[in-house]
């Protein structure tokens, strides 16, 4: 069962514009990271939020995390062509030793 | 550094034939992981090693079977493919932390996958 749903499940938007993934977990974690996918490629690590931050900012990226709303976003400001990826969240599964568990992804265009 | 390599990128096999994926990093990382990615449900965790000649099965692990004889390589086995196992595989590996806890806080490094196909 995936821990980590994201919304919405495809975004596109012109380039300069900014974009907001959101992602919603079901148990309690102690962190939270996001990962992008190029197509035809694997993931990279973008940024690891803990459970007793609420913000974090990395260059043009900004997560945000709500324990009591069991809740996430991504925001990506002044987007680029070169953001058009697919975008996840992971959280650590209980159910396997505290290894990654990913969501499905919000797969997103920006057009030039 | 090449990171985490994947062998072969693509493979085509017919039901019932077997084959072996290698994956192979260069890091000197404790943990590897396999995944595979099918549309629309993201990465699902097949197996995963916590350290040489150590393996754990994941969510979905049947049909699967994986090896870590040697730190930097990662075996993952399909004696008898069926068409329901064609899908991306993803291996990834990460370093590990003192205490249980903390090893949910690993970052993963992606191999660039491995597409099967199965008729």
């Amino acid at each position: 069962s995936q821990q980590g749903e994201e919304d919405p499940q495809a975004l596109s938007i012109q380039e300069g514009e900014n974009a907001t993934m959101n992602c919603s977990y079901k148990t309690s974690i102690n962190n939270l990271q996001w990962y992008r996918q190029n197509s035809g490629r694997g993931l990279v690590h973008l940024i690891l939020i803990r459970s007793n931050e609420r913000e974090k900012h990395s260059g043009r990226l900004r997560v945000t995390l709500d324990t009591s709303k069991k809740s996430s976003s991504l925001l990506i400001t002044a987007s680029r062509a070169a953001d058009t990826a697919s975008y996840f969240c992971a959280t650590p599964g209980k159910e396997y030793g505290n290894k990654l568990v990913f969501g499905a992804g919000t797969i997103l265009r920006v057009k030039s | 550094n090449a990171g985490v390599t994947q062998t072969p990128k693509f493979r085509v096999l017919k039901t019932g034939q077997s084959m072996t994926l290698l994956c192979a990093q260069d890091m000197n990382h404790e943990y590897m992981y396999w995944y595979r990615q099918d549309p629309g449900m993201g990465l699902r965790l097949i197996h995963y090693s916590v350290g040489e000649g150590t393996t754990a099965k994941g969510e979905v692990p049947d049909g699967y079977n994986v090896s870590r004889l040697k730190k930097q390589n990662f075996l993952l086995g399909l004696e008898s493919a069926a068409p329901s196992q064609t899908s991306v595989y993803f291996c990834a590996s990460s370093y590990s932390r003192r205490g249980y806890l903390n090893n949910s806080y690993n970052e993963q490094f992606f191999g660039p996958g491995t597409r099967l196909t199965v008729l």
